[in-house]
């Protein structure tokens, strides 16, 4: 069964510091989703990770996947108040029985002044 | 349409109402997929459907909850005789099967159970 871990699970921060997050999994997989949710709205799609080494930036957000390490890491750069939000991970379990993918339990970014 | 659409957005009922929640996925999107988020909870999977079928409903949290799809389109999520820990942000998502799984997300069902 995939289970899929992200650490850590509240980030507060101050503006521009620099931070990781990472997710975990546990079996093979080499597709990984980011999404951002804003507090009482649904999921935006951030980033979408199809083999292993992807790397994609937008802004102050760079996502990577190596998929050996079974290890996607999110890492924030000169935080912004803006980039308050949740932050969940999702991994492909190809066609599992939960369907193609299982969530992290997401992690809540707090970023301060 | 364009996104995954979810009616209604917002849903006040007494306890012991039955209620029902529609999705309607992006189309030739033959995932869709129900989650239940808690306020300030993380995501609560209930069900998965790959066309018409479920392959596990375990995820339903007690028989009060089902769910059907029909013509590989429109679902619904029904719950019978509603308590107040049904209180939820009910979101559907919906993915191609294929290289890039990615899902997404309507703007979620809020239900309320008075």
């Amino acid at each position: 069964e995939l289970k899929v871990e992200q650490n850590p699970l509240f980030l507060s921060m101050q503006e521009g510091k620099n931070y990781t997050i990472y997710c975990n999994y546990s079996t093979t997989s080499d597709r990984l989703y980011w999404y951002r949710q804003d507090p009482g709205k649904s999921l935006e799609s951030l980033f979408v990770l199809l083999s292993n080494g992807a790397v994609k930036q937008e802004g102050r957000l760079m996502a990577s996947l190596d998929t050996k390490a079974r290890l996607s890491t999110l890492h924030i750069t000169a935080a912004v108040h803006d980039l308050s939000a949740t932050y969940f991970c999702a991994v492909d379990n190809y066609g599992g029985s939960q369907g193609n993918l299982i969530f992290g339990k997401g992690t809540k970014l707090s970023v301060k002044p | 349409g364009a996104g995954v659409s979810q009616s209604p957005s917002n849903k006040v009922t007494e306890k012991g109402k039955d209620v029902e929640l529609r999705c309607d996925p992006i189309s030739g999107h033959t995932a869709l997929y129900w989650y239940r988020q808690s306020l300030g909870q993380g995501l609560e999977f209930l069900i998965y459907f790959q066309g018409n079928s479920a392959p596990d409903k375990s995820g339903l949290p007690s028989d009060r909850f089902s769910a059907e799809r029909t013509g590989g389109s429109v679902s619904t999520l029904t719950i019978q005789r509603t308590q107040q820990e049904d209180s939820a942000v009910y979101l559907c998502a919906s993915s191609q099967v294929g290289t890039n799984t990615e899902a997404f997300f309507g703007q979620g069902t809020r239900l309320t159970v008075v």
